[in-house]
C-alpha cells in the first residue's frame, strides 16, 4: 500500500514566479492537509481539503491556493513567490473519521 | 500566536537513557494530542497520540504523560537508542473525524549517542 506521495521532490523557482505542487493521499483517505515547514522549524498549517473543497485555512495570504479532484489528489498553488517561501511544503491525508494525519516526505522549494 | 510551546530545543542522551520532551498548551478545546518524529529529508511520521481522557499511554518504550490540569504533556523514550536519533515534534487539534487543523509546537532534536 502507497503512502502519500507528492511531487516534485525538488524545485527551484524564482521571485514572483508561480508553482503548483502535487499530492496523491493513501489509499482510501479522503481528506488532505497541506503544511509549510520552514528550517528548523514545525509545521504551519495552511489548509485542509475535504470533498473538493477547502474545509479549513491557517494564516496563509491568498497567494496559497489549493485543489482537492474527486480522487482526492491535491494541490498547493502559490503565486507571487517571495524568498520567505522557501520552505518543505509538507501534504498529510486522513480516512474518514480519524484524526491521524500520514504524511507524504515533502517538496523541499527553494526561491531565488 | 504559538499556541503548542515544546521544550527543550535539543537534547543529547546517552544509549540507554531515558529521553523526556516536553511541552504546554494553551487552547482547552484541544482534544488530540499527537506525537511526530521526523528524520533529516523526511515527512513527519505518526509516533504516539493520546486524549485528555488519559493520564498515560505508553507504545513499546514510548510513553505519553498527559496533564489536564497543567496543560502539560511529554513524550518519554525508554531505553533510547542511537536510531532514535530525529526531530520530535509534539502537536494538538480539536474537532475530531478528521475535520482539524493540527498545531505542532517547534520541536526537539534528540542526539543519542553510543
Amino acid at each position: 500500500d502507497a503512502g502519500v506521495t507528492q511531487s516534485p521532490t525538488h524545485l527551484i523557482k524564482t521571485r514572483g514566479q508561480q508553482v503548483t505542487l502535487r499530492c496523491s493521499p493513501k489509499s482510501g483517505h479522503d481528506t488532505v492537509s497541506w503544511y509549510q515547514q520552514a528550517l528548523g522549524q514545525g509545521p504551519q498549517f495552511i489548509f485542509q481539503y475535504y470533498e473538493e473543497e477547502e474545509r479549513q485555512r491557517g494564516n496563509f495570504p491568498d497567494r496559497f491556493s489549493g485543489h482537492q479532484f474527486p480522487n482526492y489528489s491535491s494541490e498547493l498553488n502559490v503565486n507571487a513567490l517571495l524568498l520567505g517561501d522557501s520552505a518543505l511544503y509538507l501534504c498529510a491525508s486522513s480516512p474518514p473519521g480519524v484524526e491521524t494525519q500520514y504524511f507524504g516526505p515533502g517538496t523541499r522549494l527553494l526561491v531565488l | 500566536q504559538q499556541q503548542v510551546k515544546q521544550s527543550p530545543q535539543s537534547l543529547i542522551v546517552q544509549k540507554g537513557g531515558i529521553s523526556i520532551i516536553n511541552c504546554a498548551y494553551e487552547n482547552t478545546a484541544f482534544d488530540y494530542f499527537p506525537w511526530y518524529q521526523q528524520f533529516p529529508g523526511k515527512g513527519p511520521a505518526l509516533l504516539i497520540a493520546i486524549r485528555p481522557d488519559v493520564s498515560e499511554k505508553k507504545e513499546g518504550r514510548f510513553t505519553i504523560s498527559f496533564n489536564k490540569s497543567a496543560k502539560q504533556f511529554s513524550l518519554h523514550i525508554m531505553d533510547s537508542q542511537p536510531g532514535d536519533s530525529a526531530t520530535y515534534f509534539c502537536a494538538a487539534s480539536k474537532g475530531g473525524g478528521g475535520y482539524q487543523k493540527v498545531t505542532f509546537g517547534t520541536g526537539t532534536k534528540l542526539q543519542v549517542i553510543p
